[in-house]
């Protein structure tokens, strides 16, 4: 089977800086993404990763470990328009693969 | 930057009606999917779609959906027959060759079975 898990809610200060987790177990992988979905709209695409480390782009990383089945996303400098759910996805083959979702975090920026 | 785009926003059906939700995907893109989110659940994988046929589909996906490439842009959804358990968004989302290439979503239509 597929899991994947990750906190339903998370709060942080506007300004600070917040890590969303996402730990993994699924029949294959061949990569993660994460995405950004703000109430009632679309997921849209943040970082992906495949290979073990650290992607870096803008306020926004995202680190794998292959071999612990973990992930996770650093925000930084918080601002109150990050508050959104944020989804993990696994793709578990490679081809025509669909994404395997986590139920995502649902993170709130207070001020 | 290019979108997908997904019509109408919002359906509202009667139970046992047919159904079809429309996506148009990004212009270059070539493979297609689609996905659903019950309220306040997660993301769930319904269907791909590449070089006009199914590439695979989920367990959700029975015989009471069809999708279809009518045209060289359009990519749509049938449910035959709606039943209240169908209420849902509906995501379309396509993407480019190369496996790296990350899935861009539509801003879904919402189903409202009654």
């Amino acid at each position: 089977g597929q899991n994947i898990d990750q906190p339903t809610e998370m709060t942080a200060t506007e300004g600070a800086i917040v890590q969303i987790n996402c730990t993994y177990q699924t029949s294959g992988f061949n990569g993660l993404f994460w995405y950004q979905q703000h109430a009632g709209e679309a997921p849209t695409f943040l970082s992906y990763n495949v290979l073990d480390g650290l992607e870096e782009k803008g306020r926004f990383s995202s680190f794998l470990s292959r071999s612990k089945g973990y992930s996770y996303l650093l925000l930084k400098e918080l601002q109150m328009k990050d508050s959104a759910s944020y989804l993990c996805a696994v793709r578990t083959t490679s081809g025509n693969t669909p994404l395997v979702f986590g139920k995502g975090t649902r993170l709130s920026v207070i001020a | 930057e290019p979108e997908v785009t997904q019509t109408p926003s919002h359906q509202v059906t009667q139970m046992g009606q047919e159904v079809i939700l429309r996506c148009v995907p990004i212009s270059n893109h070539l493979y297609f999917y689609w996905y659903r989110q019950i309220l306040g659940q997660k993301v769930e994988f319904l269907v791909s779609f590449y070089n006009n046929e199914i590439s695979e589909k989920s367990e959700i996906f029975d015989d009471q959906f069809s999708v279809e490439r009518p045209d060289g842009s359009n990519f749509t959804l049938k449910i035959r027959s709606t039943k209240l358990e169908d209420s849902a968004m509906y995501f379309c989302a396509s993407r480019t060759d190369g496996k790296n290439q990350p899935q861009h979503f539509g801003d879904g239509t919402r189903l409202s079975i009654l």
